[in-house]
């Protein structure tokens, strides 16, 4: 069966520090990959999404950069971070067949930028 | 993408049916309808998906008009851990795989 991992689970770090979250899934090959942030508890933001290896596509602009160097690892990353970046990140996954986008999502990571 | 209007909030007892709506009125001819359960501090989890007419599994029902411009999630008999926001999404594989979560609607399941 297919899994996903996210860590760290909870990050605190100061403004202006660098960040990175990686996102694993297990299971399965060439998935698409998705970072979602969530802000005040309601509505998730689509960030980044890629379909393969280094392909990545940003849906909205922002200090934040996503990699992907392996099939199935996703990294999300910022250089310095703004207190506007605190949120719930969200990695998911799918499988690309048509007609069926069901996301698999993990289990998140909760930031605060102090 | 398709974008889908539903209620921010709803209330209801233990034991009721609950039956949320979702306007979209600009979905495209390979739209699916899909709906996401979130709860809190955990990620969306899929509960059903259709094209039209309707869809049933252990969860819930999916019932999808002719014209497809709205959809309604059915939940028979819920309980307090129904408790969680609902996302009715709409797209399709070919536009990338993206899926764009909009407000959700928040259900508060009372004793």
């Amino acid at each position: 069966s297919q899994t996903i991992h996210q860590w760290p689970a909870t990050l605190v770090q100061p403004v202006g520090s660098p960040l990175s979250l990686e996102c694993t899934v297990e299971g399965t090959s060439n998935p698409n990959l998705y970072w979602y942030r969530q802000a005040a508890g309601r509505g998730l933001q689509l960030l980044f999404y890629s379909v393969g290896i280094g392909q990545i596509s940003s849906e909205v602009p922002q200090n934040l950069s996503a990699s992907r160097p392996q099939d199935r690892q996703f990294i999300l990353s910022s250089k310095k971070l703004l207190l506007s970046d605190s949120g719930f990140y969200l990695c998911a996954w799918s499988g690309g067949v048509a007609g069926n986008n069901e996301q698999f999502f993990g289990p998140g990571t909760r930031l605060t930028v102090l | 993408l398709a974008k889908t209007t539903q209620p921010i909030s709803m209330d209801s007892y233990e034991g009721q049916e609950v039956n949320i709506t979702c306007s979209h009125n600009n979905i495209a001819t390979n739209d699916y309808i899909t709906w996401y359960q979130q709860f809190p501090s955990q990620g969306p989890r899929f509960i059903i998906q259709g094209y039209k007419t309707k869809v049933t599994n252990e969860v819930a029902s999916l019932f999808i008009p002719a014209d497809r411009k709205s959809s309604t999630l059915s939940l028979p008999r819920v309980s307090l851990s129904d408790t969680a926001v609902y996302y009715c999404l709409v797209g399709a594989y070919n536009q990338g795989g993206k899926l764009i979560f909009g407000q959700g609607t928040e259900l508060s399941v009372k004793p």
